[in-house]
């Protein structure tokens, strides 16, 4: 099957521009997240939605970070305007459930540079 | 709050020797241990994960982990090392008492496997 989707693969953008990730999750698959990997450190969550209601947002940005998952399947996540702190490898990850055991499967992330 | 800890930044090991990845974690409830590999410019690549039952988990690739809970402790192992197995190891923990789905990850640790 195929897997987690994410586009553009790279993105250079100077400070105070917007930027949109999107991500196309594994068919089925209801719970989808959006994590923030700094280099050098793990991921850590921004936003997670089961179908297209926000279940976890506490840890995102709400003054420049945004996102929508308006049909339960594909997600966009926006930033505006950027920082030079925003720079790191955006993931989405996907899930069929909210199940405790279930695995999430992930894209293969989002680069984005401010300058 | 549930954390992880990957004490080691790098692990180097001779192509054929064994090899352990070190991961501890602090939960207020039962775990729920994950081990994803990451290679360059990839997305995280799910190896294996403990829900309950058997301490010692197989995953893809030949790798294991085994879980200890009076130690804390879920490292992943191999009894042989191949050169294709050098990348990055992110440990992750989900503690069921939080509510969060969400996975909480180590900062990762680097395997080199030298021929």
């Amino acid at each position: 099957e195929a897997g987690v989707a994410q586009s553009p693969r790279y993105k250079i953008i100077e400070k105070r521009q917007s930027v949109a990730f999107w991500c196309n999750p594994i068919s089925g698959h209801a719970t989808l997240y959006w994590y923030q990997q700094i280099l050098g450190q793990g991921p850590k969550l921004l936003i997670q939605f089961q179908n297209n209601g926000v279940v976890d947002d506490s840890q995102l940005p709400k003054d420049r970070f945004s996102a929508e998952r308006l049909k339960g399947v594909d997600s966009t996540l926006k930033i505006q305007p950027a920082k030079l702190e925003d720079s790191a490898v955006y993931l989405c990850a996907s899930s069929w459930g909210q199940s405790y055991q279930e695995t999430q499967y992930f894209g293969p992330g989002t680069r984005l540079l401010v300058l | 709050a549930q954390s992880v800890a990957q004490p080691e930044d790098q692990v180097n090991v001779a192509e054929g020797n064994p090899l352990t990845v070190k991961c501890t974690y602090s939960v207020s409830g039962n775990p729920y241990l994950f081990w994803y590999v990451q290679y360059p410019n990839r997305g995280l690549q799910f190896l294996l994960k403990y829900i309950t039952g058997d301490n010692l988990v197989k995953g893809s690739y030949g790798f294991e982990a085994e879980f200890n809970k009076s130690q804390t402790s879920f490292h992943l192992k191999k009894p042989s090392a191949l050169v294709s197995d050098s990348a990055l190891y992110f440990c992750a923990v989900r503690d069921k008492d939080t509510g969060r789905r969400a996975l909480t990850f180590g900062s990762g640790t680097r395997l080199q496997v030298q021929p």
